[in-house]
């Protein structure tokens, strides 16, 4: 069975250190991977997805950027924190082609 | 670029009320379509997903959906609501094989 592993669980980070947020799957092989933050209200935010290694679509401008060094690891990173980067962070994996997303457990990160 | 509205935020009901929860896309072609649900303090799951065929989806706990193309919505149905129903509704499209959009969200408070 698949399973996708998402760690840490919360983080809390001063303004302007950097942030890792490291995402892998296993039981499966080359899935598409997502990276989404939840915010009340505005539901879940895609930030990045990524179709295969080194591939990287990035949905919005931000402090925030995504890698995929191999086909089952999605990693999440800034260089440095702003306040507004605090949220919950979720990845998810799905099978190609308009598969449903299976979803991490999420990282609540908080910038201080 | 695709995008998916729900229409109401808060919705409120008594035990053994119908609920009907909207959700529309935009997006001209085809599409694989999903209701997830977040139970307080819980992981998101899925209830059900529609891909082709009979456009009237069952999913688990007694709810359902409803494809229709002509209108670009896929609405979430249960004919007769409980406590433990009380939960966040996410609306997702999947309208280019690859990326997966959800709506913001909708909150179900169902009183007892």
């Amino acid at each position: 069975s698949q399973t996708i592993h998402q760690w840490p669980a919360t983080l809390v980070q001063p303004v302007g250190s950097p942030l890792s947020l490291e995402c892998t799957v296993e039981g499966t092989s080359n899935p598409n991977l997502y990276w989404y933050r939840q915010a009340a209200g505005r539901g879940l935010q895609l930030l990045f997805y990524s179709v295969g290694i080194g591939q990287i679509s990035s949905e919005v401008p931000q402090n925030l950027s995504a890698s995929r060094p191999q086909d089952r690891q999605f990693i999440l990173s800034s260089k440095k924190l702003l306040l507004s980067d605090s949220g919950f962070y979720l990845c998810a994996w799905s099978r190609r082609r308009g598969g449903e997303a299976f979803f991490g457990q999420g990282t609540r990160l908080t910038v201080v | 670029a695709q995008s998916v509205s729900q229409h109401n935020h808060h919705v409120i009901l008594s035990e053994a009320a119908s609920l009907e929860l909207g959700c529309n896309y935009s997006y001209g072609g085809t599409v694989n379509l999903f209701w997830y649900v977040q139970y307080p303090g819980q992981h998101l799951q899925l209830l059900l997903k529609y891909f082709s065929g009979d456009p009237l989806v069952k999913g688990i706990k007694g709810f359902e959906a409803e494809f229709i193309k002509s209108k670009f919505s896929f609405n979430l149905r249960k004919p007769s609501v409980q406590w433990s129903d009380t939960a966040e509704y996410f609306c997702a499209v999947n309208a280019e094989g690859n990326k997966l959009v959800f709506g913001a969200g909708t909150i179900l408070r169902v009183k007892s």
